[in-house]
Order: C-alpha cells, then structure tokens, then sequence
C-alpha cells in the first residue's frame, strides 16, 4: 500500500497570496496517478486535480498541479476567499486500495 | 447535473448492521464504477470499497473485507453497501462517490454529501 504524505499541516494565508502544497508518497506512483481534492465544512470534496496535472471541469487556472514519481504539488497562484479549505491527495495508480494524504488545511491569516 | 444522495445511516450497537444506499442521477449509472469513501468526522478520507460498473467485481479495504459488502442495482440506479459486525472505528461519515473512468486506476469526480454511521453501545 503506497503511504502519501502532505506538507504543511496547515498554511495561513491572505487572499491573494500563492502557495504551494506538496505531496509525497513511500513509492513511485504508476502513471503519475496523483489527483487533489478540496474540501469544505458539511460537504464531500471536490476533484481538482488528477493524473497530476490535469484540471478537472470547473477548476479555475489559478489551480495548477506538477510533479512525478514521488513528489507532487498544487499550486494556488492567488488564493480567492473561497479557497481556505483542506486539500487532500490521493493516488489511484497502486489501487486497490486507493489511498490519501492526510490533508493540508489552509486558513486565512 | 451528477446527483448522489447517500441514506441508511445511523446510531447502532456494536456488532450491529447497516444497509446504506445511495441514489444517483443526472448521468448514466450503469456506465460508472462506484466507491465507498469513509471520514471520521475532522479526520481524514479512507477509501473503503469499490465496485465495477456491471457489478461483477468488487474491492475493498483490508479493514472491512468480511464484514462489508458492495453491490448495485443499475435498474434503480442505486449503489449499496452492507455493513455488518461493526465496531466503534467504524463510526464516521460514508460518502458515496462516482470513478471518473473504471474501478482501477481513476480518480473520483463526483462525491455525494455523505451519511452518518455512529456506532456505539
């Protein structure tokens, strides 16, 4: 079973301001099979990124997604009001089990 | 729009079941593969079982193979899951959440509002 971990913790932040939050996972993940969730209080997440990279419908471009093997991050390239929430990863390419960090809570400063 | 509705879910004594369901709408279920994804409340997600879009393969998480079970219903465009012999970590939010391509190797794109198992004594 791949293990992922999320770095920081929790973030604080001002609107406008960009952040990056990272992902690591024990090994490799087949085909870059790395996707990130957002969620908020009382709601399911949210697909926003997955094969690493790629934006789901409805993500804005202030979003971005990178990285391979191990190592993986999104980017906030100004953080909106609506984004202070907990972003999880997940990987897909050793599944079953699907597996996910343990979230990265951003909060406004 | 894509719909999951998640139901079932409740208070129940240790080594107790439940049935949860879910009703989708708004794309053609028979063509998805489907998950259980579990969170205890303020906690983190934990995958807990998948099923293939006809329903002839199911996954599940080495903590609930045994006790849990997965199955669907296409003609009523409805995902369930049998829980059975449950213990108090098995008390948090079940959501039900749609593959965006096959049972291996997706991502999921659609999560629905979740239910609420609680089990204690």
């Amino acid at each position: 079973e791949i293990v992922l971990t999320q770095s920081p913790a929790t973030v604080s932040l001002s609107p406008g301001d960009r952040v990056t939050l990272s992902c690591g996972a024990s090994q490799s993940i087949t085909s870059n099979f790395l996707a990130w969730y957002q969620q908020k209080p009382g709601l399911g997440p949210r697909l926003l990124i997955y094969d690493a990279s790629t934006r789901a419908t409805g993500t804005p471009d202030r979003f971005s997604g990178w990285g391979t093997g191990t190592d993986f991050t999104l980017t906030i390239d100004g953080v909106e009001p609506e984004d202070f929430a907990v972003y999880y990863c997940q990987q897909y390419g050793s599944s079953p089990p699907i597996t996910f960090g343990p979230g990265t809570k951003v909060e406004i400063k | 729009e894509v719909q999951l509705l998640e139901s079932g879910g409740g208070l129940v004594k240790p080594g107790g079941s439940l049935r949860l369901s879910c009703a989708a709408s708004g794309f053609i279920f028979s063509r998805y593969s489907m998950n259980w994804v579990r969170q205890v409340p303020g906690k983190g997600l934990e995958w807990v079982s998948s099923i293939t879009s006809s329903g002839t393969d199911t996954y599940y998480a080495d903590s609930v193979k045994g006790r849990f079970t997965i199955s669907r219903d296409n003609a009523q465009n409805s995902l369930f899951l049998q829980v059975s012999n449950l213990r108090a970590e098995d008390t948090a939010i079940f959501y039900c959440a749609r593959a965006l391509r096959g049972a291996k190797g997706s991502p999921i794109d659609f999560w629905g509002q979740g239910t609420l198992v609680t089990v204690s004594s």
